[in-house]
């Protein structure tokens, strides 16, 4: 257990719904990632925040996908109008960051998307 | 653009011989190096990272990696392989201020008794 929970674990859907899902990173930790892994590859930058301002975001991350960290803790991603190009494992990490200083993140269990 | 290979899909070693999981990178400027490693209905867990400073970095469970910046490796090593060190391993580099990580594909590492 690395400290970062996500919930659900597991959401299966039907194409069309709208998701969203949830992060509690470690608690003295700034910034907040979100990845997405399809089977077979390695996780994708989806988006981050540093406290709660979200200061990059992928191409990947279409009109219909939307994350927040309204007080710099934890963090909702929500997919709308959910395709079956949305299935895939959503993974959340956190860690220390700033002042020109690289940290290790730490990664929550995942949520696995499944769109019918 | 900058990107991470691991060209090994799998990797497959008997149980006390020393293993290698290979990593290469292509980047501009210098990259912070990240080792991670992936069991079955699992997260990810940190292993080991190069920053700066000694190119060989030593983490968790007794693996080690070695930085090599003329052939823009960082290959994954431990001397002696367990059958609980069968996973998927991902070696990732983080490029910017940002922090965000850009993954290799993954080697799945099967230790065999």
């Amino acid at each position: 257990d690395t400290g970062v929970s996500q919930d659900p674990r597991h959401k299966i859907t039907k194409r069309g719904q709208n998701v969203t899902f949830r992060c509690d990173p470690i608690s003295e930790h700034n910034r907040l990632y979100w990845y997405r892994q399809t089977l077979g590859q390695g996780p994708e930058f989806l988006t981050y925040f540093q406290n709660e301002a979200q200061l990059e975001k992928s191409r990947l991350l279409s009109d219909r996908f939307s994350a927040e960290r309204p007080k710099g803790s934890f963090s909702t991603l929500e997919i709308q109008r959910t395709e079956q190009g949305d299935s895939a494992m959503y993974l959340c990490a956190s860690s220390l960051g700033g002042g020109g200083a690289f940290y290790e993140q730490y990664f929550g269990p995942g949520t696995r998307l499944t769109v019918t | 653009a900058q990107s991470v290979a691991q060209p090994e899909d799998q990797v497959n070693v008997a149980e006390g011989n020393p293993l290698t999981v290979k990593c290469t990178y292509s980047v501009s400027g210098n990259p912070y190096l990240f080792w991670y490693v992936q069991y079955p209905n699992r997260g990810l867990q940190f292993l080991l990272k190069y920053i700066t400073g000694d190119n060989l970095v030593k983490g968790s469970y007794g693996f080690e990696a070695e930085f090599n910046k003329s052939q823009t490796s960082f290959h994954l090593k431990k001397p002696s392989a367990l059958v609980s060190d069968s996973a998927l391993y991902f070696c990732a580099a983080a490029f910017s201020n940002t922090g965000k990580l850009i993954f290799g594909q993954g080697t799945t590492l099967q230790v065999k008794p």
